[in-house]
C-alpha cells in the first residue's frame, strides 16, 4: 500500500513531550520526512531521513522509526509548535514516487 | 539565499486555461527536482507531480495524470503548472517545493504558494 496514516488531532501540555506518528507499509523500507505548517503559511521541513534537522530547526524536534511507523517527537513543546504536521515518504511502488500522510493537528495546551 | 518565488493569486472562470509559475534562485536549478503540491481549503497536502529540470523527466500522481501539465524552462530557472480547462474543484492553494537532493524524497525549500480561485 502507498498510504500513510496519521492521527488527525494530538494535544500536548506546554513543556511536555509529544509524539506524532505516521504509519504505512512503505515505512518498513523508507524513512518518513516531517513538515510543519502553520495557518496561512507554507510547509516547513523539520525532520528528514533517519533523524536529521535542517538548519534553523530547534533540537527539541527529533525523528525515529520502528517497523511500519515513523515518529516525530517534540521534547518540551512550545506554544509556537502548534500547527499541522505532515509526514511524507516514498511509495515504493507505481510510477509516482511520493506520498503524504493526512496530517496531524497539534494543539499546545 | 535559496528561494522559490511563485506567481500571484489567480481568479479565473470555469473552462479557462491557466499557467502558474515557480522561479528558483540561489541554487543550481537543473540539479534538484521541483514538486507541485495541492492544498484544498481546510484540507491536507497532496502531491500532484514532480519534474527534474536537468532532463525534464516528469512524473504525475495518478489523481492528477491528464488533469495538469508540469514543465520547466531551465534558461530562466522556472517551473510551471498548467491547466487547459479549469473547474471549480481546482480552487486551492498550490505550492512548489525543491528536493534536498537530485533523488531525495525530502523537500527543503517551499514557495509561498499560489492561490487559485475558480468561480463563475
Amino acid at each position: 500500500s502507498s498510504e500513510l496514516t496519521q492521527d488527525p488531532v494530538v494535544s500536548v501540555a506546554l513543556g511536555q513531550t509529544v509524539r506524532i506518528t505516521c504509519q504505512g507499509a512503505s515505512l518498513r523500507t523508507y524513512y518518513a520526512n516531517w513538515y510543519q505548517q502553520k495557518p496561512g503559511q507554507a510547509p516547513v521541513l523539520v525532520i528528514y531521513g533517519k533523524n536529521y534537522r535542517p538548519s534553523g530547526i530547534p533540537d527539541r524536534f527529533s525523528g525515529s522509526s520502528s517497523g511500519d511507523t515513523g515518529s516525530l517527537t517534540i521534547t518540551g513543546a512550545q506554544a509556537e509548535d502548534e500547527g499541522d504536521y505532515y509526514c511524507n515518504s516514498r511509495t515504493g511502488s507505481g510510477n509516482f514516487p511520493f506520498v503524504f500522510g493526512g496530517g496531524t493537528k497539534l494543539t499546545v495546551l | 539565499e535559496v528561494q522559490l518565488m511563485q506567481s500571484g493569486t489567480e481568479v479565473k472562470k470555469p473552462g479557462e486555461s491557466l499557467t502558474i509559475s515557480c522561479k528558483g534562485s540561489g541554487y543550481s536549478f537543473t540539479d534538484y527536482s521541483i514538486g507541485w503540491v495541492r492544498q484544498m481549503p481546510g484540507k491536507g497536502l497532496e502531491w500532484m507531480g514532480i519534474i527534474y529540470p536537468g532532463d525534464s523527466d516528469t512524473r504525475y500522481s495518478p489523481s492528477f495524470q491528464g488533469q495538469v501539465t508540469i514543465s520547466a524552462d531551465t534558461s530562466i530557472s522556472t517551473a510551471y503548472l498548467q491547466w487547459s480547462s479549469l473547474k471549480a474543484s481546482n480552487t486551492a492553494m498550490y505550492y512548489c517545493a525543491k528536493s534536498r537532493g537530485p533523488a531525495s524524497d525530502a523537500f527543503d525549500i517551499w514557495g509561498q504558494g499560489t492561490l487559485v480561485i475558480v468561480s463563475s
